[in-house]
């Protein structure tokens, strides 16, 4: 079966730098996905990763292992507008989208 | 129109009835999907079109039927509504099938009595 896997739930400090997990097994690989949902809205497009290594965007920044089926969204200086669920999806054989449950993010003064 | 745009944004149903969740795009964007997203799961694909004329089914599409007519329109239909419906739909796009990133609508919020 295909299954992503991330925590639950998260709690950080604002200020502070935290690191969100997923590992997946997929039928094939064509792409990791993050994306951020605030309560109640929809989610929003993050990064995109189909090579190994790291992708960095401004304080947001994403890494992959195809080997090990693992991908982390690391956040940095965080703010309390990045309370959020993060949502981590791989794209499969077909080109459909497959997600987590997502991680709730919760940012601490 | 700017985006998508999803209507109803809340609805409360009895079960049995049937209900059209609309979408519609400005983007000009080949696919479309529909989402279910319940709490503790993950969002799961109800249908899709990956260009307007066809369709195709997702994870699950049980109780639900799609059209795609035109490229701006994906309405998402209810045929008999039960109370295992109720959810938030997502309606999503992406430029083609092979995309590198998918945009969302607003959301519906369905609940089925």
């Amino acid at each position: 079966g295909q299954n992503i896997d991330q925590p639950t739930e998260m709690t950080a400090t604002e200020g502070a730098i935290v690191q969100i997990n997923c590992t997946y097994q997929t039928s094939g690989f064509n792409g990791l996905f993050w994306y951020q949902q605030h309560a109640g809205e929809a989610p929003t497009f993050l990064s995109y990763n189909v090579l190994d290594g790291l992708e960095e965007k401004g304080r947001f920044s994403s890494f992959l292992s195809r080997s090990k089926g693992y991908s982390y969204l690391l956040l940095k200086e965080l703010q309390m507008k990045d309370s959020a669920s993060y949502l981590c999806a791989v794209k499969d054989s077909n080109y459909q989208l497959i997600w987590g449950a997502g991680t709730k993010l919760i940012i601490k003064p | 129109i700017a985006g998508i745009t999803q209507a109803p944004t809340s609805q409360i149903l009895a079960a049995g009835r049937r209900m059209t969740l609309r979408c519609t795009q400005d983007m000009r964007h080949n696919a479309m999907y529909w989402y279910r997203q319940d709490l503790g799961l993950g969002l799961r694909l109800i249908h899709y079109s990956n260009t307007a004329g066809t369709t195709g089914k997702g994870e699950v599409p049980d109780g639900y039927s799609v059209s795609r007519a035109n490229t701006d329109d994906f309405p998402l239909t209810l045929a008999s509504a039960v109370p295992s419906q109720t959810s938030v739909y997502f309606c999503a796009t992406s430029n083609d099938p092979s995309f590198n990133e998918q945009f969302f609508g607003p959301g519906t919020r369905l609940t089925v009595l």
